[in-house]
């Protein structure tokens, strides 16, 4: 069965260093996400991706996020300059046209 | 915004009915999902409401009253492995961007 694959599974970076997050979505898929989850807390939102643009973004995803989608199959979140309190399970989902949005299983990042 | 509120845990008897209840306040309103989460893993889906009633999937029934802005996810037959963190989310757009309830942990005991 297609899944959302993610890499690293974990990442520890230190303050103000600059991560890379990798997705890659299931193949036939059409909208991608990106939502994080701070330990012990809710899933947020954090971008939508569609058509090869940003659809939408909550007020998390500031201008130290990025998203890119360089080829035809890798999804990226990246943080520009890392604070502690970015250090959440991230977690990229797509979906094809339905409902469903299908998970990845995250990536733990750990800024010290 | 989006603000959902759910019941922060529940414990039910294994082979019992357990029921999960959300109420909602959006700017927007598309429909109302739900998803599990074991610890340390991943969202997974279990169902989708768009309009008011009763969707059933297997062990698992979903409710939605738009009206009330309210929505319960049911699980009947409970068994062991359904002890989990329960999310219901709403999506107000196409683009099916997900707002997360503050989530339910379920534990089944024997």
């Amino acid at each position: 069965e297609p899944e959302v694959t993610q890499t690293p599974s974990h990442q520890v970076t230190q303050m103000g260093q600059e991560v890379i997050l990798r997705c890659v979505p299931i193949s036939n898929h059409l909208y991608f996400y990106w939502y994080r989850q701070i330990l012990g807390q809710k899933v947020e939102f954090l971008v939508s991706f569609y058509n090869n643009e940003i659809s939408e973004k909550s007020e998390i995803f500031d201008d130290q996020f990025s998203v890119e989608r360089p080829d035809g199959s890798n999804f990226t979140l990246k943080i520009r300059s890392t604070k502690l309190e970015d250090s959440a399970m991230y977690f990229c989902a797509s979906r094809k046209t339905g409902d469903e949005q299908y998970f990845g299983p995250g990536t733990r990042l750990t800024v010290t | 915004g989006q603000s959902l509120e759910q019941p922060s845990e529940v414990t039910a008897v294994e082979g019992a009915i357990v029921q999960i209840n959300c109420t909602y306040q959006t700017s927007g309103f598309y429909g109302l999902s739900w998803y599990q989460q074991h610890d340390g893993g991943a969202p997974t889906f279990l169902s989708y409401n768009a309009l008011d009633g009763l969707e059933e999937t297997g062990r698992f029934s979903s409710f939605l009253s738009r009206s009330d802005s309210y929505g319960y996810l049911l699980l009947q037959e409970l068994q062991m492995k359904d002890s989990a963190s329960y999310f219901c989310a709403t999506s107000n757009t196409g683009a099916n961007n997900l707002f997360f309830g503050t989530g339910t942990r379920l534990t089944v005991i024997p």
